[in-house]
């Protein structure tokens, strides 16, 4: 089984629709991470969570909220769904601790399209 | 704010024709910087992690280096399976511990 889950794959949504993309990890770590991933444009954090009682806004929440359930869970969602929310989403984890010498573990990611 | 700037955009070499990527960074108080391998429809995979100027790490035919302000990762002899795109990324005291991505140099590597 891998380390961090992301359910779905794949989904294609309507526009106005709300969704979430759920991620699950087995490393153990504390902190957890959402990004998105655009052609030209690399990954950009949309929302951090550095434990169960701390959430962060990223540089691009706007249209997303976020829910830690646990220490290994991290949800993402999307209450309005827009065209231009098109994208792979990954969420990642690191350790607080070691979090420095191996950067994060990424999931699989999510391939999003609003219609 | 930290920034990360990788090149080129894309490279494209035959088998066994050596090469390097560039990625320059500014940072506040550099904490590490990683090299990553991504392949098309997955997540990034952790390749190396480089702290201080003058640091050097190797995996097979990649060799990762470093000094104040870009980081090199140099391919020996590719092979088509090389072929992803790199990401490299860096983590600084002054962004609380989260990285900041590079945008990718796409790597293909022809038979």
């Amino acid at each position: 089984d891998a380390d961090v889950t992301q359910t779905p794959r794949n989904r294609i949504t309507k526009t106005g629709k709300r969704i979430m993309l759920e991620c699950s990890q087995t490393k153990g770590h504390d902190r957890m991470y959402w990004y998105r991933q655009d052609p030209g444009l690399g990954l950009r954090l949309i929302y951090y969570s550095f434990d169960v009682k701390d959430i962060n806004k990223g540089e691009i929440s706007d249209g997303y909220s976020v829910s830690r359930q646990a220490q290994a869970k991290f949800s993402l969602s999307l209450e309005s769904a827009i065209p231009n929310q098109t994208a792979l989403y990954f969420c990642a984890t690191s350790d607080s601790g070691t979090g420095s010498l191996h950067g994060y573990t990424f999931g699989s990611g999510t391939r999003l399209t609003v219609v | 704010e930290d920034q990360v700037t990788q090149s080129p955009e894309a490279l494209r070499l035959q088998e066994g024709e050596s090469s390097s990527l560039n990625c320059s960074y500014t940072v506040s108080g550099l904490r590490g910087l990683f090299w990553y391998r991504q392949d098309p429809g997955k997540g990034p995979e952790f390749l190396f992690t480089l702290y201080s100027a003058g640091e050097e790490k190797e995996k097979e035919r990649l060799k990762a280096t470093l000094t104040k302000k870009e980081s090199f990762l140099h391919i020996t002899a590719p092979k088509p399976e090389d072929s992803a795109t790199y990401l490299c990324a860096v983590h600084s005291g002054g962004s609380n511990y989260k990285l900041t991505f590079g945008k990718g140099t796409l790597l293909t590597v022809n038979p």
